[in-house]
């Protein structure tokens, strides 16, 4: 148990639904990250949220939407997604500042998605 | 750009050592990290390297060269359940984002 919990663990849709990833973390940190696993590649950073402002976009679609109501909770808004967007969807934390400790990010579990 | 290269797969036997080296291009630099990931499971930290050297953390250690751009996470007596991918990661952007590498297959044989 890293104290980052996302849901729900498996989602499969089709292209036009619309659904949402959700991640909880209960570690008293102030920055969150979503990031996307796709087989056979590195974990593609997404979204970053430090101090509920969005403070990175890595140039990811508009079908992607992330919201970050407090420094507890953060989403994934997906809409209109597509084939290749199967992945396992990973959400993480961290406490911020420099320094080794604060250099380290808790995962959650993922959500693994299957878009149809 | 940033890009950071590590062998797709390794393998040892149990009781033996394993190097899993990193090689990083990054705009910024904010220290090298590795992580840990079961099949189906959540990446774990592992270690941390701001500074050049060697970092032991029990059966562990990470080191980094900073004018080398490299590095690499040492694993000693190899045990089954150390088969997992491992992950180098470095920070960027004043240490707000964590860019990984491919990621290193281990398989631990008996």
């Amino acid at each position: 148990e890293t104290g980052v919990t996302q849901t729900p663990r498996h989602l499969v849709m089709g292209m036009t639904n619309k659904k949402s990833l959700k991640c909880e973390q209960h570690l008293g940190h102030n920055a969150m990250y979503w990031y996307k696993q796709s087989a056979k590649k590195p974990l593609e950073l997404m979204f970053v949220y430090s101090l509920e402002e969005r403070v990175e976009n890595n140039s990811v679609p508009s079908r992607f939407s992330p919201e970050c109501p407090n420094s507890s909770h953060l989403f994934l808004h997906l809409h209109t997604l597509q084939p290749e967007d199967s992945a396992l969807y990973l959400c993480a934390s961290r406490k911020s500042g420099t320094g080794g400790a604060y250099e380290k990010l808790f995962f959650g579990s993922g959500t693994q998605l299957s878009v149809l | 750009g940033q890009s950071l290269e590590q062998p797709s797969e390794v393998t040892a036997v149990e009781g033996a050592i394993v190097q899993i080296n990193c090689t990083y291009q990054t705009s910024g630099f904010y220290g090298l990290s590795w992580y840990q990931q079961h099949d189906g499971g959540a990446p774990t930290f592992l270690s941390y390297n701001a500074l050049d050297g060697l970092e032991e953390t029990g059966r562990f250690s990470s080191f980094l060269s900073r004018s080398d751009s490299y590095g690499y996470l040492l694993l000693q007596e190899l045990q089954m359940k150390d088969s997992a991918s491992y992950f180098c990661a470095v920070g960027d952007n004043y240490g707000q984002n964590f860019v990984f590498g491919p990621g290193t297959r281990l398989s631990v044989l008996p």
